[in-house]
């Protein structure tokens, strides 16, 4: 069975520190990777897809460990606006998306 | 920025009723999906769709769904006899060639609550 495992949180998380997401995966072979963002009652929306070399965009930073079939995602000075639900998704080598449970994220003032 | 459309935003529809959800995906994709979403729980997919056939579908996907691209532009997921637990957030999704092909890209969702 093709999972994908998020630690469901909450993380309250004061404005302006770092914060850390983990998520696991079933299947090594793998071959797409993709961290979304959904905000309460909305459509998921791509924050960033992720890359076996680790990837950054801005505040944001993504790590592939295909050894350990695990994906990070890394926020750090974390804003109000960051406060929502991070969506660990796989692509398991078919046309459809796996996503986990979501992990919410709370920046408190 | 191009995006998918999808209408209604809401529907209320009684329990065996036929309720027709519409999509309007990014005009060059290719590829197109249905994902629900119940309440608190997770995204999942529930069919994909590519050259006027289905290429995957869920076992959700039971024979009460069909879905169709009648024109150069919507495609509709349909439920033919709804029932109480249809009841969800529907995703459609594109995704097309270019630089990002791999990223499937979301509408907005319909709200669909079965009575």
């Amino acid at each position: 069975r093709k999972e994908v495992e998020q630690d469901p949180g909450p993380f309250n998380v004061p404005e302006g520190a770092t914060v850390a997401f983990n998520c696991t995966y079933s299947n090594s072979a793998s071959q797409s990777f993709f961290w979304y963002r959904q905000d309460c009652r909305k459509e998921p929306k791509l924050l960033m897809s992720v890359y076996s070399s680790g990837n950054e965009d801005g505040r944001f930073t993504a790590q592939l460990n295909r050894a350990s079939q695990y994906i990070s995602l890394l926020i750090r000075d974390s804003k109000l606006s960051d406060s929502a639900t991070y969506l660990c998704v796989v692509n398991f080598g078919n046309e459809k998306l796996t996503f986990g449970t979501g992990t919410r994220l709370t920046i408190i003032p | 920025e191009p995006e998918v459309t999808q209408t209604p935003s809401h529907q209320v529809t009684q329990m065996g009723q036929e309720v027709i959800l519409r999509c309007v995906p990014i005009s060059n994709h290719l590829y197109f999906y249905w994902y629900r979403q119940i309440l608190g729980q997770k995204v999942e997919f529930l069919v994909s769709f590519y050259n006027n056939e289905i290429s995957e579908k869920s076992e959700i996907f039971d024979d009460q769904f069909s879905v169709e691209r009648p024109d150069g532009s919507n495609f509709t997921l349909k439920i033919r006899s709804t029932k109480l637990e249809d009841s969800a957030m529907y995703f459609c999704a594109s995704r097309g060639p270019g630089p990002n092909q791999e990223t499937q890209y979301f509408g907005p969702g319909t709200r669909l609550l079965v009575l």
